[in-house]
């Protein structure tokens, strides 16, 4: 069974771009989370999907970021535009949807946005 | 106060040793303890999961809660230099139907051969 997958990455843009990362969650996980960890400080929850629902963004800095999760497969994480303190590692998790396997997020291995 | 304390190390023990990882929390909602390992460049993995008080073990790792000190601890027994990684605690409870995890800044492991 294939893992969480990330793209790119890596990824370097200059401040004022846009940058999207996508993640495809395992096979039948319902749950999908985003998080990030910047540099010297822990992974922090940016916002968890149910299918193709947002169902907590608390997470979220700002409007700048904006996720997406069409048809309840993939997700994408769009940073427009970008700024220096958007540069982290982006991490993608998924779980299912019964029981305690909810609490089992498998993650991704991340996407390292770096912003000059 | 962040709601999830853990000591970064490096905490460096020769191979065969018993290692000991730990992880305070202020919230007493936390229900379900997670601890994840990571090696450089790659995404936490999971290792062990327990959900309210007691312990769990899974091969060389024991994992204990305490939830009356708010205090979990991850035993690896026998370590070995594969074992050499961050370890990170993570913290989740059942409010609003969310299932996110609170993380700790993880503790950094090197085993010596």
């Amino acid at each position: 069974e294939a893992g969480v997958t990330q793209f790119p990455s890596h990824s370097v843009i200059e401040k004022g771009q846009t940058v999207t990362l996508r993640c495809d969650p395992i096979s039948g996980h319902d749950n999908l989370y985003w998080y990030r960890r910047v540099m010297g400080k822990e992974i922090k929850f940016l916002l968890h999907f149910v299918k193709e629902s947002k169902q907590d963004e608390s997470g979220m800095p700002n409007n700048r970021f904006l996720a997406e999760r069409t048809g309840g497969t993939y997700s994408t994480l769009k940073v427009q535009p970008a700024e220096l303190e958007d540069s982290g590692v982006y991490f993608c998790a998924s779980s299912q949807a019964i029981g305690l396997s909810r609490y089992e997020q498998y993650f991704g291995p991340g996407t390292r946005l770096t912003v000059t | 106060q962040k709601e999830v304390e853990q000591d970064p190390g490096p905490l460096s023990v020769p191979e065969g040793a018993i290692v000991s990882l730990n992880c305070t929390y202020s919230n007493s909602a936390f229900q379900y303890f997670m601890w994840y390992r990571q090696y450089s460049r790659k995404g936490p993995e999971l290792l062990m999961y327990t959900y309210s008080s007691g312990n769990k073990e899974d091969g060389r790792f024991t994992a204990q809660v305490d939830k009356s000190s708010k205090y979990i601890s991850l035993f690896i027994r026998d370590s070995q230099p594969s074992d050499s990684a961050t370890y990170l605690c993570a913290m989740s409870h059942t409010t609003s139907g969310t299932y996110k995890y609170i993380f700790g800044t993880g503790t950094r492991l090197k085993v010596l051969a």
